[in-house]
């Protein structure tokens, strides 16, 4: 059983829907990592939090602690919100900031 | 600022040579991380640099290895190039704790 668990691992939506993804993770963390990465390669780290809600424009993410759970939420959602997205997360002691990564969520929103 | 830069973008080797891949960290980051993506998958972490010390390694072989500058900048190298080494090399730098930040990539294609 992988560490980082997404789901789904692909997404197709309309234009305008409400998107949620969802990452379960088994091990302790000091953080916990949206990522979204293009067709071409370059990731852009979207999130970074360790409890509670962070809100940036369209997005926002939550982490439950307790239960080891994250979602990501996109609102009105777009056409070039049309990407894979990534969980991951980095380990709890101080030195141990390495990343380990979902396998992803494949998003399509269709105008 | 320029943010993390690689290089160089694309390159293509042949099985048994030798590679070697360069990052530029984001000013006022001191923390180099090297992932591989293969793929499809998600990025696998190869390993980590914090003051010119190889800090945490991932599960990859010796032929990969690594060194960062006293300016931080980082390369990795990788021996004895194998097809399964064909993947998008992505550097992420931070400063200890904080949030990983991505560069653009090497794709790396072993013919």
């Amino acid at each position: 059983k992988n560490e980082v668990e997404q789901s789904p691992q692909n997404l197709t939506a309309q234009e305008g829907e409400f998107i949620t993804i969802n990452c379960s993770y088994s091990v302790g963390i000091s953080a916990l990592h949206w990522l979204q990465q293009h067709p071409g390669g370059g990731i852009v780290s979207l999130f970074m939090l360790s409890s509670g809600k962070k809100k940036h424009g369209r997005l926002i993410a939550t982490i439950n602690i307790q239960e080891k759970h994250s979602s990501l939420h996109i609102t009105a959602s777009h056409p070039r919100d049309s990407a894979v997205y990534i969980c991951a997360v980095s380990g709890r002691s101080f030195g141990n900031e390495k990343l380990t990564f979902g396998t992803g969520t494949r998003l399509t929103i269709i105008p | 600022d320029a943010g993390v830069t690689q290089s160089p973008t694309h390159l293509i080797k042949t099985r048994g040579q030798q590679v070697t891949l360069r990052c530029s960290p984001k000013s006022g980051h001191d923390t180099v991380s090297w992932y591989q993506q293969a793929l499809g998958q998600g990025p696998q972490f190869i390993f980590q640099y914090y003051e010119e010390e190889e800090r945490q390694r991932g599960n990859f072989p010796d032929r990969f290895s690594g060194h960062q500058f006293p300016n931080y900048s980082s390369e990795l190298n990788v021996n004895a190039l194998l097809l399964g080494d064909s993947a998008l090399y992505l550097c992420a730098s931070s400063s200890t704790g904080n949030e990983q930040y991505f560069g653009p990539g090497t794709r790396l294609t072993v013919t």
